[in-house]
């Protein structure tokens, strides 16, 4: 079963508003990361945040991660039209290693309105 | 501008078609990934490599074939493909397999199969 599930699937407002998406996962983690994909490209690496870590910024982006929790969340401030995309977090296996590569979620996807 | 280029960008194939999938990346790194990005499912790791070697196999049917010849370099060789397999294939790089390493990707080559 997927690792990281992201929440809302879909997420639509105004531009200038602030947009929140959360991410939950299952297993115990090193790393977390939040990508970005715009329709028709490949994923963009946003933020990376330790499992040591409880919040880190980047520009307009705010991540935040809750490991009694198991959950994540990425804040986008102010947002723009550039901003509509799908969002995804992504998970390494957890403890000891394990597999190679990175699980992601379904993704949220964001619509900003003008 | 991607630091990872794949072709082709689309690709439609028969059944009993053989076609190759190309990827190249011009970041110096010394891990490849393969990903299959279907609609309404989670992004799926199929292959890992690392110095060329392959790591992980994610339990993908024998008709999807990688070759690695280098660091620079991955190839997905498709053969005898089912309808299922119509997807969007990913490619990404990082700078090793390790979990805090972002991965970059390529935009893809949308396959559809008739």
């Amino acid at each position: 079963s997927q690792q990281g599930e992201e929440d809302p699937q879909a997420l639509s407002i105004q531009e200038g508003e602030n947009a929140t998406m959360n991410c939950s996962y299952k297993t115990s983690i090193n790393n977390l990361q939040w990508y970005r994909q715009n329709s028709g490209r490949g994923l963009v690496h946003l933020i990376l945040i330790r499992s040591n870590e409880r919040e880190k910024h980047s520009g307009r982006l705010r991540v935040t991660l809750d490991t009694s929790k198991k959950s994540s969340s990425l804040l986008i401030t102010a947002s723009r039209a550039a901003d509509t995309a799908s969002y995804f977090c992504a998970t390494d296996a957890g403890l000891g290693g394990g597999a190679d590569g990175l699980t992601f979620g379904k993704g949220t996807h964001l619509i900003i309105q003008p | 501008e991607t630091g990872v280029t794949q072709t082709p960008r689309h690709l439609v194939m028969g059944m009993t078609n053989k076609k190759s999938l190309k990827c190249e990346q011009h970041l110096g790194h010394n891990a490849m990934y393969w990903y299959k990005q279907s609609a309404k499912k989670p992004l799926e790791l199929m292959f890992v490599y690392n110095f060329k070697e392959q790591t992980e196999n994610n339990s993908v049917p024998s008709r999807f074939s990688p070759e690695c010849p280098n660091s620079s370099h991955l190839f997905l060789h498709l053969h005898t493909l089912q309808p299922e397999d119509s997807a969007l294939y990913l490619c990404a790089s990082s700078q090793g397999v390790v979990s805090n390493q972002p991965q970059h990707f390529g935009d893809g080559t949308r396959l559809s199969i008739l």
